[in-house]
């Protein structure tokens, strides 16, 4: 169990574009899920934690009008990401933390973004 | 306060030896200590973890060494094999409702045949 998939797995976008992310927990229910963002060979960067039901947290630096979170279920989060430019290209991870589990969370497969 | 520091960058073992990854964080806070292993354009996923009140926790290949007073933790991978060959990290979190994970720079095992 414990299964979070994302999609879609890799998308292309022209500049000035906007893009929707989807994260979904398939078999369990999520209070907290997290947005991450991954440059080649560098570690995980922390954007955004969301709690169903209730505005994103967001990171020091991260532009919240431009990285939109919407947790509308406790097993879909969404991240938009708006007006994309060249820079945003890069590899979007979510995880999620089970409803009543310990501290564990679960990542998705990521989602590939090239803007052009 | 909040990093988390990984050592070594890269490692190359040969099949069936031993990978040893360390690392060290600074705030005292933390209260769980996850390792992830990730595959090229594939998200993390989660290895082995441990909380600040035991010393080590073995799962198959893997263990975890943890020393509290020194702030310092390792995974250790035995009889390592080319399929463990990935990125692993390192991680820790605070106890709370959100626990943000704090990850270390990350560590790219290839075992070699």
């Amino acid at each position: 169990g414990a299964v979070v998939s994302q999609h879609p797995s890799r998308v292309i976008c022209k500049s000035g574009t906007s893009v929707k992310i989807e994260c979904r927990s398939l078999d369990f229910q999520a209070t907290t899920m997290f947005w991450y963002r991954q440059f080649p060979k560098q570690s995980l960067m922390l954007m955004a934690t969301s709690n169903e039901g209730s505005k994103a947290t967001y990171e020091q630096g991260v532009e919240k009008d431009k990285f939109l979170i919407n947790h509308a279920s406790l097993t879909l989060s969404t991240l938009t990401v708006t007006s994309a430019h060249p820079e945003d290209s890069s590899f979007y991870i979510c995880s999620a933390r089970r409803r009543g589990g310990l501290d564990e969370q679960y990542f998705g497969p990521g989602t590939r973004l090239t803007v052009t | 306060q909040q990093q988390v520091k990984q050592s070594p960058q890269s490692l190359i073992v040969q099949k069936g030896g031993i990978s040893i990854i360390n690392c060290a964080y600074e705030n005292t806070a933390f209260d769980y200590f996850p390792w992830y292993q990730q595959f090229p354009g594939k998200g993390p996923a989660l290895l082995i973890a441990i909380r600040p009140d035991v010393s080590e926790k073995k799962e198959g290949r893997f263990t975890i060494s943890f020393n509290k007073s020194a702030k310092q933790f390792s995974l250790h991978i035995m009889d390592s094999q080319p399929g463990d060959s990935a990125t692993y990290f390192c991680a820790a979190s605070t106890p709370g409702g959100y626990q943000k994970v704090t990850f270390g720079t990350g560590t790219k095992l290839q075992v070699i045949p």
